[in-house]
């Protein structure tokens, strides 16, 4: 079946750099999202990975390992207001989306 | 960047009345539409996907008759809540998507449904 991987809680210090592993097993694959979600607002987009390797974005940056079924958000600088759940979506071969169950992200000063 | 309204913010019904939630693309045609339903502290829950101008199809356990979507244009979808129950009361969210497949999803603001 399809599946999504991702831890459920993570703390992180402010400041620091944290990384969010996302694991993936679809049929088929069309990229990779990260969706960053404060508590009681809409998801709002982060990244879309489809080839391999590191994409780089400001303080956040998305890897993809086809070839292993993983990627991972990468956060620098930490800051309070990065404390937020994120989301792992992957997109299988007909273009439907797998969503994790989403990590939730504390940050501590 | 990708703009999508969603209208109202939040709205409380009685029990029994029905509520449209509408969801607009404002610079990209949307080919694909989501609806979500999110209870406190828990994931997001995917309630149906819709294409323009065909009908939206559900997931396991939804209720089509109950939450009626209409995805009339590339840019507009409603959700109808239709014989709202207090257990009805979410935060929903709308995505859209487009125009090509594998575009992000861009999703909506939200509405917080408080049902009396």
């Amino acid at each position: 079946g399809q599946n999504i991987d991702q831890p459920t809680e993570m703390t992180a210090t402010e400041g620091a750099i944290v990384q969010i592993n996302c694991t993936y097993q679809t049929s088929g694959f069309n990229g990779l999202f990260w969706y960053q979600q404060h508590a009681g607002e809409a998801p709002t987009f982060l990244s879309y990975n489809v080839l391999d390797g590191l994409e780089e974005k400001g303080r956040f940056s998305s890897f993809l390992s086809r070839s292993k079924g993983y990627s991972y958000l990468l956060l620098k600088e930490l800051q309070m207001k990065d404390s937020a759940s994120y989301l792992c979506v992957s997109m299988d071969s007909n273009y439907q989306l797998i969503w994790g169950a989403g990590t939730k992200l504390i940050i501590k000063p | 960047g990708a703009v999508v309204s969603q209208h109202p913010s939040w709205v409380i019904c009685k029990s029994g009345t029905s509520v449209k939630i509408e969801c607009r693309s404002l610079d990209f045609q949307a080919t694909t539409m989501f609806w979500y339903r999110q209870f406190p502290k828990q994931s997001l829950m995917l309630m149906a996907t819709s294409n323009e101008g065909s009908k939206a199809t559900y997931e396991q356990g939804v209720e089509k008759d109950k939450f009626l979507i209409n995805h009339a244009s590339l840019t507009l979808s409603t959700l109808t809540v239709t014989s709202a129950h207090p257990e009805d009361s979410s935060f929903y969210i709308c995505s859209a998507q487009g125009p090509r497949e594998n575009s992000p999803l861009h999703f909506g603001n939200g509405t917080r449904l408080t049902v009396t």
